[in-house]
């Protein structure tokens, strides 16, 4: 079976200063890795996603999250971030043989960008 | 970009009672799904649809639970007789495609059912 486990529930960061969002993951099979945004009353938004290739994946507004195998992680980096980068940050796993659309979410951390 | 649409946006019953959520997928999409998220909770899968039939269900689409496509635009999940724990905020989703790596899954903004 396959899980996610995103440490951080909350991260309160200041404007333009760098971010990490966790995001750990099991699984005995590959995976395929996603980041969702969830900005307040909206439904959620896919960021980026790594399928295979490069490990370093760049997404929307300026997001890249790096997959590393060895360390089962796959974590969410921006280096500057703004105050409407404030949302619910979701990490998400399916398998490859599967539909992208069977999730596998984590419990989420929601970022709270401060000026 | 296109949208997926869910109706109502909030939706409160009474326990015991039938409800049905609402959902107009992107319209060439082909793989239509429905998540919940308790609140303080993991968003959870529940049930994937294609080609008119279930794909694939998890355990908490129980017998209460169906889909249902039926016309050429909507997909609703009726839950047959509502529990107080059903209470969650409950996602539709949609892709055109499984396996290209161009694909995304796009999702609604969620209906909010609240069990009373």
């Amino acid at each position: 079976a396959q899980s996610v486990t995103q440490l951080d529930s909350q991260v309160p960061v200041f404007e333009e200063a760098p971010v990490e969002l966790r995001c750990n993951y099991s699984s005995s099979v590959s995976v395929y890795l996603f980041w969702y945004v969830q900005y307040p009353n909206q439904g959620l938004q896919l960021l980026l996603k790594y399928l295979s290739g490069s490990t370093l994946v760049k997404g929307i507004n300026g997001f890249e999250a790096e997959f590393n195998k060895s360390q089962t992680s796959f974590h969410l980096r921006k280096p500057s971030v703004h105050i409407s980068d404030t949302a619910e940050y979701f990490c998400a796993v399916s398998d490859p043989w599967g539909s992208q659309g069977n999730l596998i979410f984590g419990k989420g951390t929601k970022l709270s960008v401060k000026p | 970009e296109p949208e997926v649409t869910q109706t109502p946006s909030h939706q409160v019953t009474q326990m015991g009672q039938e409800v049905i959520l609402r959902c107009v997928p992107i319209s060439n999409h082909l793989y239509f799904y429905w998540y919940r998220q308790i609140l303080g909770q993991k968003v959870e899968f529940l049930v994937s649809f294609y080609n008119n039939e279930i794909s694939e269900k998890s355990e908490i689409f129980d017998d209460q639970f169906s889909v249902e496509r039926p016309d050429g635009s909507n997909f609703t999940l009726k839950i047959r007789s509502t529990k107080l724990e059903d209470s969650a905020m409950y996602f539709c989703a949609s892709i055109g495609r499984i396996g290209q790596s161009n694909e995304k899954l796009f999702f609604g903004s969620g209906t909010q059912l609240s069990v009373l």
